[in-house]
């Protein structure tokens, strides 16, 4: 089984500043797929980005942009002049790729982040 | 284009009641899951349809829960003889097929709080 472990529970940025995200994830396989969503007070989940294993080129969306350390099994997010919008919960999440249960996605227990002015 | 939309927002019950709990998919999304977020929690997968079966309900914690979409669209979330421990926000979402390259897109959730 695989398991994502976010080992920060909140943390806070001010804003136009740069912030990262920690996760770390354990999984036996090669192929999968890893991602980072973000969970405003609506409840929605949003796709913020998403990285292949198989990539070694680290995945950017805007200011959005990943760390992905596959030996070490770490996955960071990093954001770039942090917006007030940017405030929400952030969930690390694992994917496995190939056949099997290639839909079924692992969540980390989330990051609280607050962007101050 | 309209989104994942999940009817009700918030659904207040007593122990012991019956509730449904409803999810309306992306329009021609055949895949469609139910994910169940406790407080403080990530969300936790319950069961993932490819169209109108239910392909895999490994995560259903318990025979109290059930699902169908029947039509392959819409999809009910059934919860039997609630419990205290039941409650959580349901998350429901749709992706235009199964697989790790198409995403999955969330609704708002349903909260259910049992009392």
């Amino acid at each position: 089984a695989q398991t994502v472990t976010q080992s920060q529970p909140e943390m806070s940025v001010q804003e136009a500043e740069t912030v990262t995200l920690s996760c770390t994830y354990d999984t036996s396989e090669s192929n999968y797929y890893l991602f980072w969503y973000k969970q405003p007070p609506s409840r929605q989940m949003i796709l913020v980005i998403r990285q292949e294993a198989y990539k070694q080129q680290n995945a950017t969306e805007n200011r959005f942009s990943v760390n992905f350390q596959k030996a070490a099994k770490s996955f960071s997010l990093k954001i770039s002049d942090s917006q007030l919008g940017d405030t929400a919960m952030y969930f690390c999440a694992f994917l496995l790729g190939g056949g099997g249960s290639n839909y079924k996605l692992t969540f980390g227990k989330g990051t609280l982040l607050t962007v101050n002015p | 284009g309209a989104g994942v939309s999940q009817t009700p927002s918030n659904k207040v019950t007593e122990k012991g009641k019956y509730v449904e709990l409803r999810c309306d998919p992306i329009s021609g999304h055949t895949a469609l899951y139910w994910y169940r977020q406790s407080l403080g929690q990530g969300p936790e997968f319950l069961i993932y349809f490819q169209g109108t079966g239910a392909a895999d309900d490994s995560g259903l914690p318990n025979d109290r829960f059930f699902a169908v979409r029947p039509e392959g669209s819409v999809s009910t979330l059934k919860i039997q003889r609630t419990e205290r421990g039941d409650s959580a926000v349901y998350l429901c979402a749709s992706s235009p097929e199964q697989g790790p390259y198409n995403e999955q897109f969330f609704g708002p959730g349903t909260r259910l709080t049992v009392l």
